[in-house]
């Protein structure tokens, strides 16, 4: 069964530090996208990535969010320094170019206190 | 700017009624809607999608209707069960470029 696999699942970080999570894509998925889950905005796409490049980062606040994808088995959202505003659920997902939809990943809950 | 509108926001319904959630798009390129299913502490999952050549597709208890030239469309589930209790979002979609809708939080009561 294939599956995304997102870590940590659960992170309290105090404010200023830095958080890393990180996208294990499914197996020959070209396309990957990062999503921010809260109450108040529902899902927010932050940036995707096709064939590892960077395709769309607009929903992203530049200035403490970086999204990479050194290979093609891993993505990676930074959030540097984190704030509390960043408390959310993230997401990662995966598809493949031809194909209508994409698979989601269990999250990565932040706190950040 | 919301390209995907879904409402209601949130909906209770009894167990074996019918629940309506419905979606409205505003680009006509679209040529791919999903519905997600989400259940607390998971992430969305794919329940049933539709293109917009056909008016309907039924899986199940769960029904897209499709209406192109209004650019709408909803999600019918038939005989709801409190295990159907989630979030549900719409999504359109052209070659991955996934606009979701802001969800209803669907409560079945036994």
């Amino acid at each position: 069964d294939a599956r995304v696999t997102q870590t940590p699942r659960h992170k309290v970080t105090e404010m200023g530090q830095e958080v890393t999570m990180r996208c294990q894509p499914i197996l020959g998925h070209n396309t990957v996208f990062w999503y921010r889950q809260t109450m108040m905005q529902g899902l927010e796409l932050l940036a995707y990535f096709r064939n590892r490049a960077p395709l769309d980062d607009s929903g992203m606040p530049k200035d403490r969010f970086s999204a990479e994808m050194p290979d093609a088995t891993l993505a990676t959202l930074k959030i540097q320094p984190s704030e509390p505003r960043d408390s959310a659920v993230y997401f990662c997902a995966s598809g493949l170019v031809g194909g209508t939809f994409y698979t989601f990943g269990s999250g990565t809950r932040l706190t950040v206190v | 700017q919301q390209q995907v509108k879904q409402s209601p926001q949130s909906l209770i319904v009894q167990k074996g009624g019918i629940s309506i959630i419905n979606c409205a798009y505003e680009n006509t390129a679209f040529d791919y809607f999903p519905w997600y299913q989400q259940f607390p502490g998971k992430g969305p999952a794919l329940l049933i999608a539709i293109r917009p050549d056909v008016s309907e597709k039924k899986e199940g208890r769960f029904t897209i209707s499709f209406n192109k030239s209004a650019k709408q469309f909803s999600l019918h589930i038939m005989d709801s069960q409190p295990g159907d209790s989630a979030t549900y979002f719409c999504a359109a979609s052209l070659n991955l470029d996934m606009r979701f809708g802001a969800g209803t939080r669907l409560t079945v009561k036994p």
